[in-house]
């Protein structure tokens, strides 16, 4: 399985600060891309898919870049309940089971 | 519900012994994952069933651990004699598949198994 790499963390940041997280993935064919979050003992849950023309919902932005092969997020006007990890996952192939998770990256917002 | 649901929620058992674990995925979905996650790790993918097709197994990490579907309808996870390091929380997804085939819809955890071994 091709890898999907993602800084660990943690990031932590104050209240209202804008944060980024990038992630890498090391296969071009790859066809889709999502972001989850995982809040701590919980299951992870669906934060927004990617896609390659960059999407935007609420403070949230994740963008794609298919040369460099790594997709972002972005998140504005950071609240303390955006503390969580965030998962990058990539899917390789048509194929639902070529679902590759990133170990995933910590954020902390401080009040 | 309408969710994933897994059961039990928590297990402890002692080193040698089987333990089975279920996920009944949402109706309709023909798409169910296996993945495991230590504390404080990413999650390890184990096995995944689409439909009738032969599930991808290539995740599960030894003899000792299978897994079971009937058609699309519930799952279970078998780990024979298990072992301190199989101590992990098993979680379980399903989703559903458009009719071109592609992948559009986002996986839907279940709560998860937290499986001791003492």
């Amino acid at each position: 399985r091709k890898e999907v790499e993602q800084d660990p963390g943690p990031f932590n940041v104050p209240e209202g600060a804008t944060v980024a997280f990038n992630c890498t993935y090391s296969n071009s064919a790859s066809q889709s891309f999502f972001w989850y979050r995982q809040d701590c003992r919980k299951e992870p849950k669906l934060l927004m898919s990617v896609y390659s023309s960059g999407n935007e919902d609420g403070r949230f932005t994740a963008q794609l870049n298919r040369a460099s092969q790594y997709i972002s997020l972005l998140i504005r006007d950071s609240k303390l309940s955006d503390s969580a990890t965030y998962l990058c996952v990539v899917l390789e192939g048509r194929s639902q089971g070529n679902l590759i998770f990133g170990k995933g990256t910590k954020l902390s917002v401080k009040p | 519900g309408a969710g994933v649901s897994q059961s039990p929620s928590n297990k402890v058992t002692e080193k040698g012994k089987d333990v089975e674990l279920r996920c009944d995925p949402i109706s309709g979905h023909t798409a169910l994952y296996w993945y495991r996650q230590r504390l404080g790790q990413g999650l390890e993918f184990l096995i995944y069933f689409q439909g009738n097709s032969a599930p991808d197994k290539s995740g599960l990490p030894s003899d000792r651990f299978s897994a079971e579907r009937t058609g699309e309808s519930v799952s279970t996870l078998t780990i024979q004699r298990t072992q301190q390091e199989d101590s992990a929380v098993y979680l379980c997804a399903s989703s559903s598949r458009d009719r071109g085939g592609l992948y559009n819809s986002p996986l839907h955890f279940g709560n998860g198994t937290r499986l001791t071994v003492t």
